[in-house]
């Protein structure tokens, strides 16, 4: 299987700010995604970071919002910039593992409040 | 807009009893098919994972797919109450993108 490490694990913080959130994975990871998880909501894709380049971001979510980094195949960040309550939620990051084949793991997550 | 539906709930079963968790998608492409379970306070993890019409059986658990009918179900048998949690269905597509499609979630409450 596939362990990773996001943190923070729960944060608060001001309006206007921004917070990066960090997903280390201790194998090789094929696919890298970050999820968005609201209270009541289903999982939300928010884009597909990929090695060495910009990432996929899905529809409702852009790059000057969320930037992604992801220099080697085993680690990523996530920024939420500007941040405002909307977007309170936990951020999970998720990746698909060599020889698990679609399976997804996750991190344990990020719980965001953003006052 | 492709879609996946789950009843919300909460199911409640009483211990021992079997649990039956039901999904419905809309995309007649889809080709993967999975059932994760999400504790409260926790991320999701995969329990169940299905391609071909018919039964998947892994310990008390039990996938069911009918792509006729655009419908996966999951079967908890001897329901613990250990087994509750939120299930979420996920759906994968066959084309460019395969992104997966993700249901609400169903809660199960198992009541000892």
């Amino acid at each position: 299987s596939a362990v990773i490490s996001q943190k923070p694990s729960r944060d608060i913080c001001q309006r206007g700010t921004s917070l990066t959130i960090q997903c280390q994975v201790d194998s090789q990871v094929t696919m890298m995604f970050w999820y968005r998880q609201q209270p009541g909501q289903s999982l939300t894709l928010i884009a597909t970071a990929n090695q060495g380049s910009e990432a996929t971001y899905e529809s409702g979510f852009v790059i000057d919002k969320f930037p992604i980094s992801r220099p080697n195949l085993t680690f990523s960040t996530l920024t939420v910039s500007n941040m405002s309550p909307e977007d309170s939620s936990i951020y999970l990051c998720s990746v698909e593992v060599a020889g698990w084949g679609e399976k997804l793991f996750f991190g344990s997550g990020t719980q965001l409040s953003v006052l | 807009q492709k879609e996946v539906e789950q009843n919300s709930g909460p199911l409640s079963v009483p211990e021992g009893a079997i649990a039956s968790l039901n999904c419905t998608y809309s995309d007649r492409g889809s080709q993967s098919f999975f059932w994760y379970r999400q504790y409260s306070g926790k991320s999701p993890e995969l329990i169940m994972s299905i391609y071909s019409n018919g039964d998947k059986e892994d310990g008390r658990f039990t996938a069911q797919l009918n792509k006729a009918s655009q419908y996966v179900s999951l079967l908890i048998r001897d329901s613990q109450p250990s087994d509750s949690a939120t299930y979420l269905c996920a759906v994968r597509n066959a084309g460019n993108n395969r992104k997966l499609i993700w249901g609400l979630g169903t809660s199960l409450a198992v009541n000892p």
